[in-house]
């Protein structure tokens, strides 16, 4: 099985820089996904890391260290759009052999002016 | 042109019903999933289908039964539904499994409320 941690709830200021973390515990790894999800909305991809290190898009960037089971989503330059939930995502072999993503519970984030 | 669409949107029913979910993906993918977001927001999967192929099962009462009748479709039914059936399900499709990115898209969900 697979124990994905991230902070429930963020609060940070537009125009600032927000760094959400999260960490997991899994054999078989074979990827992390970041997710963002706007209230009452379906989720939708962020990025993507398999290897180590950081993978920049825009204002979103997400950082992975598979030896210490460990990743973070940055997002500069906020703004006020950006208040959403975003969804750490681990994908692993499950116990039937077939690839599986699991869900992190999600970080609430909170962009105020 | 919608990626991965769900039907119904809303969903209001009394226990004890049968009801049925459709989705429909026109991305060409080849696996879908069906999800189960309760109201603490976690996002859990339930089923997921390679290729028309039941891979992932993921302990969910028989109640729920999965059907795709082709790669484009995975249909959700629930007999007897309960009060703990109350959530948004989201059907969701990956253009495969693994060995690249495989990102997923999410249909718009359909809220279930069960009174």
């Amino acid at each position: 099985g697979q124990n994905i941690d991230q902070p429930t709830e963020m609060t940070a200021t537009e125009g600032a820089i927000v760094q959400i973390n999260c960490t997991y515990q899994t054999s078989g790894f074979n990827g992390l996904f970041w997710y963002q999800q706007h209230a009452g909305e379906a989720p939708t991809f962020l990025s993507y890391n398999v290897l180590d290190g950081l993978e920049e898009k825009g204002r979103f960037s997400s950082f992975l260290s598979r030896s210490k089971g460990y990743s973070y989503l940055l997002l500069k330059e906020l703004q006020m759009k950006d208040s959403a939930s975003y969804l750490c995502a681990v994908r692993d072999r499950n116990s039937g052999g077939y690839q599986k993503v699991t869900f992190g519970t999600g970080t609430k984030l909170q962009v105020i002016p | 042109d919608t990626a991965v669409s769900q039907t119904p949107k809303y969903l209001v029913t009394q226990m004890g019903n049968d009801k049925s979910i459709k989705c429909e993906q026109n991305l060409g993918h080849d696996t879908m999933y069906w999800y189960k977001q309760d109201s603490k927001k976690f996002l859990k999967i339930m089923f997921s289908y390679n290729n028309k192929e039941l891979i992932i099962n993921e302990t969910v009462p028989n109640r729920f039964s999965p059907k795709s009748p082709d790669k484009a479709h995975l249909n959700l039914h629930i007999n007897s539904l309960e009060l703990g059936d109350s959530a948004v399900y989201f059907c969701a499709s990956s253009a495969g499994l693994a060995g690249a990115r495989y990102e997923q898209y999410f249909g718009p969900g359909t809220r279930l409320t069960v009174t």
